[in-house]
């Protein structure tokens, strides 16, 4: 039981390229979440979907794109990498107002 | 930002001390809930306190909330050292399955 599934787990990147990260879960929740946490910070929410098919946007959109594949699996892809989005990116599942459960996170570095 | 407060930032400990940390927020919620991450891991869920209550426990850990002051507190009896950790509180909206979390509470126990 793998839970929450973030690949890669470190990443570099030059500005201007661009990636995506996975995320894929077991738990058959139906909503799951991107977020970035930065040093001194807390998480802030980049994008959710609270089912397969949907997706909205967080408080930090900006630069990102998601694709939410079906239920195990939603992506979230940077088109054209810059270094303000260096930070640590964390996948989440859970149901309607239970507890998220997280991945182990993906270190992206933009030079 | 939407973000809620921690304090203290930071806090050291001798083992078997209590910690005590609280958590400020600005909306109203469905339930708050308090997150542990330890160094280089993701988030990993330790209660959750609907709005209705004033006080919950598990093991070693109390939680109280008092929504006319918009704050809970997070407190740790008889510390280890494999309670150092990142310490973070979310608030769970009644409209949405968006979490907004605390800016944290670095926890370092002293053996």
């Amino acid at each position: 039981n793998a839970g929450v599934t973030q690949t890669p787990k470190f990443q570099v990147l030059k500005t201007g390229q661009s990636m995506t990260l996975q995320c894929a879960q077991d738990m058959n929740h139906n909503s799951m979440y991107w977020y970035r946490q930065d040093p001194g910070m807390g998480l802030r929410l980049i994008y959710y979907s609270a089912s397969e098919g949907t997706t909205d946007k967080g408080e930090v959109p900006n630069g990102y794109n998601v694709s939410r594949l079906n239920k195990r699996e939603f992506s979230l892809r940077l088109e054209s990498a810059a270094p303000s989005q260096t930070s640590v990116y964390f996948c989440a599942t859970s149901d309607r107002h239970q507890p998220q459960h997280f991945g182990d996170g993906t270190r992206l570095s933009i030079l | 930002s939407q973000q809620g407060e921690e304090d203290p930032q930071a806090l050291s400990i001798q083992e078997g001390e209590n910690a005590t940390m609280n958590c400020s927020y600005k909306t109203s919620i469905n339930n708050l809930q308090w997150y542990r991450q330890n160094s280089g891991r993701g988030l990993v869920h330790l209660i959750l306190i609907r709005s209705n209550e004033r006080e919950k426990h598990s093991g070693r850990l109390r939680v109280t909330l008092d929504t006319s002051k918009k704050s809970s507190s997070l407190l740790i009896t008889a510390s280890r050292a494999a309670d150092t950790a990142s310490y973070f509180c979310a608030t769970d909206s009644v409209n949405t399955d968006k979490l907004i979390f605390g800016t944290g509470t670095r926890l370092q126990v002293f053996p």
